[in-house]
């Protein structure tokens, strides 16, 4: 079974930049999740997806951050304009469904904003 | 919300010595409590978990306890090997609404010495 799909792995953009991230989640996972991990913390939500809809985005910076996720597939993640302190991993994460609670992770896009 | 504690932040053990790493949540509606391994410039990896209506669980060299009237929960693991070498993340959630997000600790960092 394929796991999580992100790319790309590492991003290095300038501050006030814009940048964009994919997902592709497990095939048949109803429910995608993006976290940002900043180094040495563990991970945060930043928004929860469940198909196509948004289940929670309490956490997401919307003046910067959009996500959206059309098909109820894939996924992007958007940052318009990057400050600094967006430096960090962004994992994308998926589960089967509203009710199963393991969630599988991928392998991360590493960005950092100069 | 959920808050996830975790101690101790780094761990140094011989090869074939046991490991132990705490983790306390501020929620009592949480009931679910996966443990995660990560490795360097990997997405985190499940190694275990454990539901609220459980007081132990087991899977080799690793066991999870949790103790609900404290609201703490631990992950054991025995005869460490080197490649046990990774940051453990605890966290926390609920099962009970929509919102399935993880609460992530801080992390443990394990060193095992050969």
């Amino acid at each position: 079974e394929a796991g999580v799909a992100q790319s790309p792995r590492y991003k290095i953009i300038e501050k006030r930049q814009s940048v964009a991230f994919w997902c592709n989640p497990i095939s048949g996972h109803a429910t995608l999740y993006w976290y940002q991990q900043i180094l040495g913390q563990g991970p945060k939500l930043l928004i929860q997806f469940q198909n196509n809809g948004v289940v929670d985005d309490s956490q997401l910076p919307k003046d910067r951050f959009s996500a959206e996720r059309l098909k109820g597939v894939d996924s992007t993640l958007k940052i318009q304009p990057a400050k600094l302190e967006d430096s960090a991993v962004y994992l994308c994460a998926s589960s089967l469904d509203g009710i199963t609670d393991t969630q599988y992770f991928g392998p991360g896009t590493r960005l950092t904003v100069l | 919300g959920e808050n996830v504690e975790q101690h101790p932040s780094t761990l140094s053990v011989q090869e074939g010595d046991s490991a132990v790493i705490k983790c306390t949540y501020s929620d009592s509606a949480s009931n679910y409590f996966p443990w995660y391994k990560q490795e360097l410039g990997k997405g985190p990896q499940l190694i275990i978990d454990i539901r609220s209506n459980v007081g132990e669980k087991k899977d080799q060299r690793i066991a999870v306890t949790l103790n609900k009237t404290a609201k703490h929960f631990s992950l054991h693991i025995t005869e460490t090997q080197p490649e046990d070498s990774a940051v453990y993340f605890c966290a926390a959630t609920s099962s009970n609404t929509g919102r399935r997000a993880l609460t992530f600790g801080s992390g443990t960092r394990l060193q095992v010495q050969p």
